[in-house]
């Protein structure tokens, strides 16, 4: 069974730095792009970044791009989201997704789901 | 603002049919496959069709997708109080190199 369990909740004040974790399960780790997203309170859904545990390849969104470090480890099959200094801006659920991508299909959808990370940026 | 553009609700009463519409341009919809994920009250999205019409196992034939150049649509049939939810529409984009989403539709089962 294919499982993506995400770190707990983080209450962090301004100014923090944070890595928050996601480890995949029951399928090959290094075989697919794991993404994030954001999902600030009462808003949509927005593509943070993806990131190929093979060999680390990192695509970023333009509106994400040098707010966050995406990484991985795939020797514990774990995919990260970093910040050096969040902000009150940053409170939000993050979610990470395996991507499962069909490119001769042009057919490419998130199709394993983490349960969420909840993070808290307060004074 | 999200590039792809859902209205922000729609509502039906039980088993009624429900269409959620998906706007695009050339370099998302016009080019990739559609998606689209539910999300029920405080969980996590799931994917409900993928590749513009399929549905993953498990996902009841009530729920179905289909594409039409830069659009898409989502049809609920047979609505059930269990629909209610967030509805969101995603395709990948070239120019971006990677998924882009809607803003959301949230359906109300009357």
């Amino acid at each position: 069974e294919v499982q993506l369990v995400q770190s707990g909740a983080e209450v962090k004040k301004p100014g923090e730095s944070l890595k928050i974790s996601c480890k995949g399960s029951g399928y090959s780790f290094t075989s697919y792009w794991i993404g994030w997203v954001r999902q600030m309170p009462g808003k949509g859904l927005e593509w943070m970044g993806i990131i190929y545990p093979g060999d680390s390849d990192t695509r970023n969104s333009p509106s994400f791009q040098g707010q966050v470090t995406i990484s991985a480890d795939k020797s514990i099959s774990t995919a990260y989201l970093q910040w050096s200094s969040l902000k009150a801006s940053d409170t939000a659920m993050y979610y990470c997704a395996r991507l499962w991508a069909a490119t001769e299909a042009r057919t490419y959808y998130f199709d394993y789901w983490g349960q969420g990370t909840l993070v808290t940026v307060s004074s | 603002q999200s590039v792809l553009t859902q209205p922000p609700s729609a509502s039906g009463a039980p088993g009624q049919r429900v269409s959620i519409s998906c706007s695009g341009s050339s370099s998302n919809i016009g080019t990739n496959t559609v998606n689209w994920y539910q999300q029920l009250p405080g969980t996590a999205p799931s994917l409900l069709i993928y590749g513009n019409n399929q549905r993953p196992s498990g996902v009841p034939d009530r729920f179905s997708g289909s594409k039409s150049g830069t659009s898409a649509s989502l049809a609920i049939s047979g609505l059930q109080s269990e629909d209610e939810a967030d509805y969101y529409c995603t395709s990948w984009d070239d120019s971006l190199n990677g998924p882009v989403f809607g803003g959301g539709t949230k359906l109300t089962v009357l």
